[in-house]
């Protein structure tokens, strides 16, 4: 398998334009992971899935913000109107399979930068 | 709920000089707790793991030892290299799958 794979690796947009990140997670994966990673607030957790179910999304920081995985293999973080402050890494990782406890497996991440 | 709590960086060493990185946990129930390692520009990779108590989870030099009874699972290499600068994260997961983190330690080391 070819890891979890997100894409973009690097966006530069204008403040106010909408981005969507992209992930493909590993095969036979059931939970999925979006983080947000910056120098002021470190590693956050923005919203988890679970069987393509979002589970837990207190961490997403607004409106603006929203995640979808419509199957198994595929998951979008929208930012929209996207703005400076949102500049970060954003990583997307998986874990599974279903009944075991495994490590979460990570993607190089998209470099997000508002200007 | 559960939590990871990791000692704040940065932490500077000399190349061969001994390291720990202390992490210490609160959860219920008997979560695997993992070391991951992130080299920069890169995203996360596991470092080690262990699942129960009293296992040691090891792997290029590193070590860590799960202590339920100090709820502990601190990080130890007893040479440090300069290419194991890097930022280093404790996490323990538990039932769902779903992953807890400590806020990170940068490591550097020096020739």
């Amino acid at each position: 398998d070819a890891g979890v794979i997100q894409s973009p690796r690097h966006e530069v947009t204008e403040m106010g334009q909408e981005v969507t990140l992209r992930c493909k997670p590993i095969s036979g994966h059931n939970s999925l992971f979006w983080y947000r990673q910056t120098m002021m607030r470190g590693l956050e957790l923005l919203i988890y899935f679970n069987n393509n179910v979002p589970i837990d999304d207190s961490g997403m920081p607004e409106d603006r913000f929203s995640a979808k995985m419509p199957n198994a293999s595929f998951s979008t973080l929208k930012i929209q109107p996207s703005e400076p402050r949102d500049s970060a890494v954003y990583f997307c990782a998986s874990t599974g399979p279903p009944g075991r406890i495994t490590e979460a497996f990570f993607g190089q991440g998209t470099r997000l930068t508002v200007v | 709920g559960d939590s990871v709590t990791q000692m704040e960086g940065p932490v500077t060493l000399s190349e061969e000089a001994f390291l720990t990185i202390n992490c210490t946990y609160t959860a219920t129930g008997y979560p695997s707790l993992f070391w991951y390692v992130q080299y920069p520009g890169e995203g996360l990779q596991l470092l080690l793991k262990a699942t129960k108590a009293d296992d040691k989870g090891s792997n290029k030099g590193f070590e860590a030892t799960y202590r339920k009874e100090t709820t502990s699972f601190h990080l130890e290499k007893g040479s440090v290299q300069v290419s194991d600068s890097a930022v280093y994260f404790c996490a323990l997961n538990h039932a769902g799958n779903m992953l807890t983190f400590g806020g990170g330690t940068r490591l550097m080391v020096k020739p």
